[in-house]
């Protein structure tokens, strides 16, 4: 059974450009949610989607949006992207929403840099 | 604000002993704490989690136990395996959705 796959594994980015992430989820879920890891702040949720719907946003800057897919797959992107964005990031899916006793399951996450 | 803190870095422990990780929190609407396993370059691996109405589940060499009253979860692991060296998260929930709340990380190390 094929876990959850992020894309890009790195990708070096210019200050003020934009980029995307994608995260499929494993065959079934339909939850997909985000979160940015870095040192200093640790694990921070980004947002959280279910039927394509954001049910659950961060706080995070409007320059980081996300979206979901009819087939579960998500995509988030950040725009104007700076320093402080550099960080792994991270999706997780569950099948459904209300499930926290299942645990989600983690991509291996995008490393992202910016110079 | 950090709602969910574990106040200890790193542990180190012998192999075959007990590990013990600690977490607090403060928001008393959480309804579900979760530990995760964190090696590097790779995705948080659930491991255990446990509903704000029990006080302990044990899966294996695992056990969560959760203290409302003082705030207070921890991991207990027995007994230790140089494998079990990681990063463990404690996570907490509670709208039953996926947002997860983590704290900082504990960094453990099982020496052989």
């Amino acid at each position: 059974k094929a876990g959850v796959t992020q894309t890009p594994r790195y990708l070096i980015k210019t200050r003020g450009q934009q980029v995307t992430l994608s995260c499929s989820p494993i065959s079934g879920h339909r939850s997909v949610s985000w979160y940015q890891q870095t040192p200093g702040q640790g694990l921070q949720f980004l947002f959280e989607y279910f039927s394509e719907t954001q049910r659950n946003k961060g706080n995070f800057p409007g320059r980081f949006s996300g979206r979901q897919f009819s087939n579960s797959r998500s995509e988030m992107n950040v725009s104007t992207l700076e320093l402080g964005d550099s960080a792994l990031y991270l999706c997780a899916s569950s099948l459904r929403v209300a499930t926290p006793n299942y645990g989600y399951t983690f991509g291996s996450g995008t490393r992202l840099t910016v110079v | 604000d950090q709602q969910v803190k574990q106040n200890s870095p790193s542990l180190s422990v012998q192999e075959g002993r007990i590990s013990i990780l600690n977490c607090d929190y403060t928001n008393s609407m959480f309804d579900y704490f979760l530990w995760y396993k964190k090696y590097p370059a790779e995705g948080p691996t659930f491991l255990i989690s446990i509903s704000s109405i029990k006080d302990k589940n044990e899966d294996g060499r695992f056990t969560v136990f959760l203290n409302k009253s003082a705030k207070h979860l921890s991991l207990h692991i027995v007994p230790s395996q140089p494998g079990d060296s990681a990063v463990y998260f404690c996570a907490a929930n509670w709208d039953q959705g996926g947002k997860l709340i983590f704290g900082q990380g504990t960094e453990l190390s099982v020496k052989p």
